[in-house]
């Protein structure tokens, strides 16, 4: 079976300082791979998704960027946080090919204070 | 702009009651409907997926498409406390290629009361 994981769970972090959200997915090979930022109240949005290694596209312009350095290890970056980047970020995968749905890992919920 | 409408509710409904949850999307390309049921603080965890016109059906969870109309909606049969959750919508264009991205809805609270 998959099983998909995020770390940190939480984090709570200075404005200007960096980040680094780290997502693995197990028990498959070539996902496609998303991180999605939730705001308080507000819908999904995506922000970068990959469909190989060091294959990223980018959804929103912003300070944040993401890289995949390995098949199943999907990270998001930034070099220096603002007050707007609070948020649950969420990872999700899907199958290379097939079926299109995502399935969602736990998340992280990051404050930026 | 792909656009995936939900009314954000709350929608109450007493246990043991049917909840219907709606959803409108504007691609008329969009080939694969998504229902995700999500706690407060937690992740969104996929209920049902349907693909052709017509009820798809999984237990509890009844899911409608209506390609014609560009709707889908969820109808969750004798509702319990624990269903109460906010339920989001999702739809795939079904283009190839381009990380097969879904569009969200804001999703649609629910309330089962006791």
């Amino acid at each position: 079976s998959q099983t998909i994981h995020q770390w940190p769970a939480t984090l709570v972090q200075p404005v200007g300082s960096p980040l680094s959200l780290e997502c693995t997915v197990e028990g498959t090979s070539n996902p496609n791979l998303y991180w999605y930022r939730q705001a308080a109240g507000r819908g999904l949005q995506l922000l970068f998704y990959s469909v190989g290694i060091g294959q990223i596209s980018s959804e929103v312009p912003q300070n944040l960027s993401a890289s995949r350095p390995q098949d199943r290890q999907f990270i998001l970056s930034s070099k220096k946080l603002l007050l707007s980047d609070s948020g649950f970020y969420l990872c999700a995968w899907r199958w290379a090919s097939g079926r299109d749905t995502q399935y969602f890992g736990p998340g992280t919920r990051l404050t930026v204070l | 702009q792909k656009e995936v409408e939900q009314n954000s509710g709350p929608l109450s409904v007493p246990e043991g009651a049917i909840a219907s949850l709606n959803c409108t999307y504007s691609d008329r390309g969009s080939q694969s409907f998504f229902w995700y049921r999500q706690y407060s603080g937690k992740s969104p965890e996929l209920i049902m997926f349907i693909y052709s016109n017509g009820d798809k059906e999984d237990g509890r969870f009844t899911a409608q498409l209506n390609k014609a109309s560009q709707y889908v909606s969820l109808l969750i049969r004798d509702s319990q406390p624990s269903d109460s959750a906010t339920y989001l919508c999702a739809v795939n264009n079904g283009i190839t290629g381009g990380g097969n991205k879904l569009t969200f809805g804001t999703g649609t609270q629910l309330k089962v009361e006791l």
